[in-house]
């Protein structure tokens, strides 16, 4: 069975204090690991895409990186607009679903 | 586009009581899905199609049920709602060549 867990599950952070949320995982064979971005009361939001380990991408602030095990998102210099929850999910090779973790709610203050 | 739109966007329920939630995707998608999302428990798939005609369960799928009869429509049914029921709801779909879902802006639902 596919397992994801991320932590914290809530983390405050300082405007401009970088930090890093993490997402364990655990799949028979890795399709793709997937983060989102959801804000209160709308549906999750799609950020990046990693494949194999060692892949990294970027958008703005963000940066996500890939590990066998685990995949971080890499928050630099964060903006009180960055606030949000994050979630992390992972698709399993040969199936079309995916596996969702609980989420890291980041509230970022001014 | 609209991309995936979700009616009603909130719904009020008494046990026992049928509804059905629409989800309607303009983006030529294969694959339409049906979550579900608690506190604490994250996103959980209902059910799930990957065609026209054809749908699958997920990892939550009873006191559900689903049809897929359009391409771009996927419904999701309560025939009887229950209390543990309450939930948002969240629609999503894909293209067969591609890996990435996106996600409607929910439904929330409660049931009394």
């Amino acid at each position: 069975e596919d397992q994801v867990t991320q932590s914290p599950e809530a983390l405050r952070l300082q405007e401009g204090e970088s930090s890093s949320l993490n997402c364990s995982y655990t799949v028979s064979g890795l399709r793709g690991l997937f983060w989102y971005r959801q804000d209160p009361g709308k549906g999750p939001e799609f950020l990046f895409t990693l494949y194999s380990a060692g892949e990294e991408k970027e958008k703005e602030r963000l940066k996500a990186t890939l590990t066998k095990k685990e995949s971080f998102l890499h928050i630099t210099a964060p903006k009180p607009e960055d606030s949000a929850t994050y979630l992390c999910a992972v698709q399993a090779e040969g199936y079309s679903t995916l596996t969702f973790g609980k989420g890291t709610m980041l509230l970022v203050s001014p | 586009n609209a991309g995936v739109t979700q009616t009603p966007k909130f719904r009020v329920l008494k046990t026992g009581q049928s509804m059905t939630l629409l989800c309607a995707q303009d983006m030529n998608h294969e694959y339409m899905y049906w979550y579900r999302q608690d506190p604490g428990m994250g996103l959980r798939l209902i059910h799930y199609s990957v065609g026209e005609g054809t749908t699958a369960k997920g990892e939550v799928p009873d006191g559900y049920n689903v049809s897929r009869l359009k391409k771009q429509n996927f419904l999701l049914g309560l025939e009887s709602a229950a209390p543990s029921q309450t939930s948002v709801y969240f629609c999503a779909s894909r293209n067969a060549g591609a890996d990435t879902q996106y996600f409607g802006p929910g439904t929330r639902l409660t049931v009394l």
